[in-house]
């Protein structure tokens, strides 16, 4: 069974120093695992995607993750947040024929001045 | 390129009246088509998901249904809504293959 758990309900940084946004997932197979970034009364942006390629996957806005198969994470990072950052983040795993995704409880990041 | 159009953006209904979402995607053909619902202070549930016309599959029993009349149109409907049923609607597409592409969403609040 798939499964993904976001290590942290809410997290605050100030502007300009690094963002950290956890995420473990449990899978029977070689997972595809995403990153999707929603603000308020909007839908889910894709940020980026790990499709078996490249363990380091580089996105939109300056955000990167890490595919680490040997402790079943995918964290997501920025150097230096910005204030447009703050919104809620989501990690993505998808079902074994794509079909379904599984979705974290996602994190809500905030930024201060 | 492919657009994914929802509406409407907000909806305001009283209990028991009659509810109709409508979804479109233009510029892919058979895609796969989702419905997920956000309630206030809780993840993403797929309420529906469809790999093709009049092919859909629930996930989970309640007073919701969604249809499928054309290739690229997904409609989730209610013949009475409950209070419970206030959240945010998400329609979403896939091209059969990762990743999720998703609608703005439609706000609804059943008073």
């Amino acid at each position: 069974a798939q499964s993904v758990t976001q290590l942290d309900s809410h997290v605050s940084v100030s502007e300009g120093t690094p963002v950290l946004l956890r995420c473990n997932y449990s899978s029977s197979y070689s997972p595809s695992l995403f990153w999707y970034v929603q603000h308020p009364n909007k839908g889910l942006q894709l940020l980026l995607k790990y499709t078996s390629a490249a363990t380091l996957v580089k996105g939109i806005n300056g955000f990167e993750a890490e595919f680490k198969k040997s402790e079943t994470s995918f964290h997501l990072t920025k150097p230096s947040a910005h204030m447009s950052d703050a919104a809620e983040y989501f990690c993505v795993v998808s079902g074994e024929n794509f079909n379904k995704f599984y979705f974290g409880s996602g994190t809500k990041l905030n930024v201060k001045p | 390129s492919q657009t994914i159009h929802q509406w409407p953006a907000t909806l305001v209904q009283p209990v028991g009246s009659p509810l109709s979402l409508e979804c479109t995607v233009e510029g892919t053909s058979n895609p796969n088509l989702y419905w997920y619902r956000q309630a206030a202070g809780r993840g993403l549930q797929l309420l529906f998901y469809s790999v093709g016309i009049g092919q859909i599959s629930s996930e989970v029993p309640q007073n919701l249904s969604a249809s499928r009349p054309q290739d690229r149109q997904f409609i989730l409907s209610s013949k009475k809504l409950l209070l419970s049923d206030s959240g945010f609607y998400l329609c979403a597409w896939t091209t059969g293959r990762p990743p999720l592409h998703f609608g703005n969403g439609t706000r609804l609040t059943v008073t």
